[in-house]
C-alpha cells in the first residue's frame, strides 16, 4: 500500500542554518502531499502542502516541492530559528480511501540551537 | 471560535478500566478521526467517521469502539483498558472532500496511561 518515508531524527542545527528534512513516498496513483508540524505540547497542524507534480508548497519560511520523478516531498528552510524546534511530519492523500485520510511518516524531531 | 478539543488532557487507567475520550469540533466538519501516536511511529488511524451516524475502522481498531451521535461529536472507548494502549491519543476533523486533498485539523491530544 502507499507509504511515507522520512529521515530518522532527531535533527540539531545551530540557529540561521540551512535545514533539509528529507521525504520520499510510494504510491500507486498521485496522491497530494503534506508537511505537518507538532509543537511541543500540541497537536499536528499543516504546515504546507502541494497537490500535483512540480507544485511548490510554502508557509512561514518553509517549502517543499512535489518530485513526481523521485517520489520526493523534501522540506527546505533558508535559516531556522529556536521557535523552529518541534516535530515534523510528512504525508499524502490517501487514495485509496473515500475519507480524505491522511497516511503519516514517521516524524523527525528537529532542535534549534540559539 | 475552538477548533478541535479534546477531554481530558491527561488519563492514568488500570488495567481492565473503561473510559471514553471526548472530542468536539465547531467548524461543521463532516469528517472526523481519531490517532494514537506512539514513539517512532508517527500517527496511526484508529477509527474514523464521514458523518454524523457512520463510523469505520482504521489501522489499529482492535480495543477501540467509537461514536458519532452528533456531528460536532467523536467519542473514542476503550472497554477494558490494557497497558498496550498507553499512547497519546489525538482527535482530528475536516471538511470532508471525498477524494479530495483535504486538510486535517487536529485537537491537543489526550496523554493516556495503562498501569
Amino acid at each position: 500500500g502507499d507509504s511515507v518515508t522520512q529521515m530518522e531524527g532527531p535533527v540539531t542545527l545551530s540557529e540561521e542554518a540551512f535545514l533539509t528534512i528529507n521525504c520520499t513516498y510510494t504510491a500507486t496513483g498521485y496522491p497530494s502531499l503534506f508537511w505537518y508540524v507538532q509543537y511541543p505540547g500540541e497537536g499536528l497542524q499543516l504546515l504546507l502542502k502541494a497537490t500535483k507534480a512540480d507544485d511548490k508548497g510554502s508557509n512561514k519560511g518553509f517549502e517543499a516541492t512535489y518530485r513526481k520523478e523521485t517520489t520526493s516531498f523534501h522540506l527546505e528552510k533558508g535559516s531556522v530559528q529556536v521557535s523552529d524546534s518541534a516535530v515534523y511530519f510528512c504525508a499524502l492523500s490517501d487514495q485509496n480511501s473515500s475519507a480524505s485520510k491522511i497516511i503519516f511518516g514517521s516524524g523527525t524531531r528537529l532542535s534549534i540551537r540559539p | 471560535n475552538a477548533g478541535v478539543t479534546q477531554t481530558p488532557k491527561f488519563r492514568v487507567l488500570k488495567t481492565g478500566q473503561s473510559m471514553t475520550l471526548l472530542c468536539a469540533q465547531d467548524m461543521n466538519h463532516e469528517y472526523m478521526y481519531w490517532y494514537r501516536q506512539d514513539p517512532g511511529m508517527g500517527l496511526r488511524l484508529i477509527h474514523y467517521s464521514v458523518g454524523e451516524g457512520t463510523t469505520a475502522k482504521g489501522e489499529v481498531p482492535d480495543g477501540y469502539n467509537v461514536s458519532r451521535l452528533k456531528k460536532q461529536n467523536f467519542l473514542l472507548g476503550l472497554e477494558s483498558a490494557a497497558p498496550s494502549q498507553t499512547s497519546v491519543y489525538f482527535c482530528a476533523s475536516s471538511y470532508g472532500l471525498a477524494g479530495g486533498p483535504d486538510t486535517q485539523y487536529f485537537g491537543p491530544g489526550t496523554r493516556l496511561t495503562v498501569l
